[in-house]
């Protein structure tokens, strides 16, 4: 099963909007990262933020994480249409990576 | 830097046949892990290599194994196939044991079971 979950599924937004994912997890966790995939393609690794860690920036991305909550954000500001892609939460237990379900990101021209 | 290599891309085979993946992770890297990858179950961890040693494994069944060898190439065998095998195989590698590092993803291999 699926430790993450995230939302929204699917989201559709015009290029220059901003895209907010969230990831909500279950047990506790090490570091969680953020994954990028293209169709078709493998994933690509965005950011990875470790359990005593707020928040951490890498240029237009902002990923969040409240421990206390279980859940992680992650912001992609002035969105461009090569942002097209799915977006996945990762969580390390120390004994696997588990995914979320993934969230689908549309940008429009 | 070459990245990730899996080979073959793509691959067909019926029920009952067994199959065997191949990935080359980036050079040192010493890690390498085998994901499923279906739109039913999303992405499922199959298990780590470290080594030439299984250090973590997922919950499939034993028809699902691995191996690593001394060059940090590994491979993945399936065997008895089933139709719900069919799936987008994934690996990933990284510098060392663990999750703690980002993990380099290759394009995948995507089996198919008629």
């Amino acid at each position: 099963s699926q430790q993450g979950e995230e939302d929204p599924q699917a989201l559709s937004i015009q290029e220059g909007e901003n895209a907010t994912m969230n990831c909500s997890y279950k047990t506790s966790i090490n570091n969680l990262q953020w994954y990028r995939q293209n169709s078709g393609r493998g994933l690509v690794h965005l950011i990875l933020i470790r359990s005593n860690e707020r928040e951490k920036h890498s240029g237009r991305l902002r990923v969040t994480l409240d421990t206390s909550k279980k859940s992680s954000s992650l912001l992609i500001t002035a969105s461009r249409a090569a942002d097209t892609a799915s977006y996945f939460c990762a969580t390390d237990s120390g004994s696997r990576l588990t995914f979320g379900e993934g969230t689908q990101l549309t940008v429009n021209p | 830097k070459a990245g990730v290599t899996q080979t073959p891309r793509y691959l067909i085979k019926t029920r009952g046949q067994q199959v065997t993946l191949s990935c080359s992770p980036i050079s040192g890297h010493r890690s390498v892990s085998w994901y499923q990858q279906t739109p039913g179950q999303g992405l499922q961890f199959l298990f780590e290599y470290f080594s030439e040693t299984q250090r973590n494994k997922g919950n499939f069944p034993g028809r699902f194994s691995g191996r690593q060898f001394s060059n940090s190439r590994s491979e993945m065998n399936v065997s008895t196939l089933e139709l719900g095998d069919s799936a987008l195989y994934l690996c990933a590698s990284s510098l060392a044991g663990g999750f703690n590092q980002p993990q380099h993803f290759g394009d995948g291999t995507r089996l198919s079971i008629l």
